[in-house]
């Protein structure tokens, strides 16, 4: 099945430094990704949409200087938190699709970064 | 902008039993597909069972099985004999028409007791 790879899974950083979350689709190509932050017991709040080649598509609210999104590859997109917060601390997950979006997504195992 | 209610924050079942989660959606759009979602405390994202809206047929993966009103905007998950490892967050999420995107439920909490 497809498997979709997100490291790092856990990650400790310091106020004001920069972090990067990759995520990579191991046995598929994606053209595109998704890029969700789930803060805790509450549900997947979907962040922007990673398109290969081109920008990323963000949704209402969140900053896109703050979160970087970069998706040079058919299998690889970065999310890059720059200038980061204690309230930047949260659990970061990609998904893709395997061709027909009716098949569902994969998701990566996430990230969860702590902004100390 | 898409909603999508699952009305039972936590639910209990034992070992074995049938347990039916709930699901309500709002959608403009004729042609969507529905997914359910696990996530158990790895927080590792799961599909269980997916559904075609343009398909009256209601789909089944083993024990997993869905009711799907598609006038109603309901898409309920039940789960047969259930098993100690169901017990996990479980999301009902239909694609928003005309994109690839994903809408969240706010997660229905699944425990089954031993």
């Amino acid at each position: 099945g497809a498997v979709v790879s997100q490291h790092p899974s856990r990650v400790i950083c310091k106020s004001g430094t920069s972090v990067k979350i990759e995520c990579r689709s191991l046995d598929f190509q994606a053209t595109t990704m998704f890029w969700y932050r789930q803060f805790p017991k509450q549900s997947l709040m979907l962040m922007a949409t990673s398109n290969e080649g081109s920008k990323a598509t963000y949704e209402q609210g969140v900053e896109k200087d703050k979160f970087l999104i970069n998706h040079a590859s058919l299998t690889l997109s970065t999310l890059t938190v720059t200038s980061a917060h204690p309230e930047d601390s949260s659990f970061y997950i990609c998904s893709a699709a395997q061709g027909f979006q009716g098949y569902g997504y994969t998701f990566g195992s996430g990230t969860r970064l702590t902004v100390v | 902008a898409q909603t999508v209610t699952q009305s039972q924050p936590e639910m209990s079942v034992q070992e074995a039993e049938t347990v039916t989660l709930s699901c309500t959606y709002d959608t403009s759009e004729n042609n969507y597909y529905l997914f359910w979602y696990k996530q158990p405390p790895s927080r590792q994202m799961i599909l269980v069972i997916r559904q075609e809206a343009y398909k009256q047929q209601n789909a089944t993966e083993n024990r997993f099985s869905v009711n799907f009103q598609k006038a109603a905007k309901s898409f309920s998950l039940k789960i047969s004999d259930s098993q100690l490892g169901d017990t996990a967050m479980y999301f009902c999420a239909p694609s928003q028409g005309g994109s690839e995107k994903l809408v969240f439920g706010k997660g229905t909490k699944l425990t089954v007791n031993p």
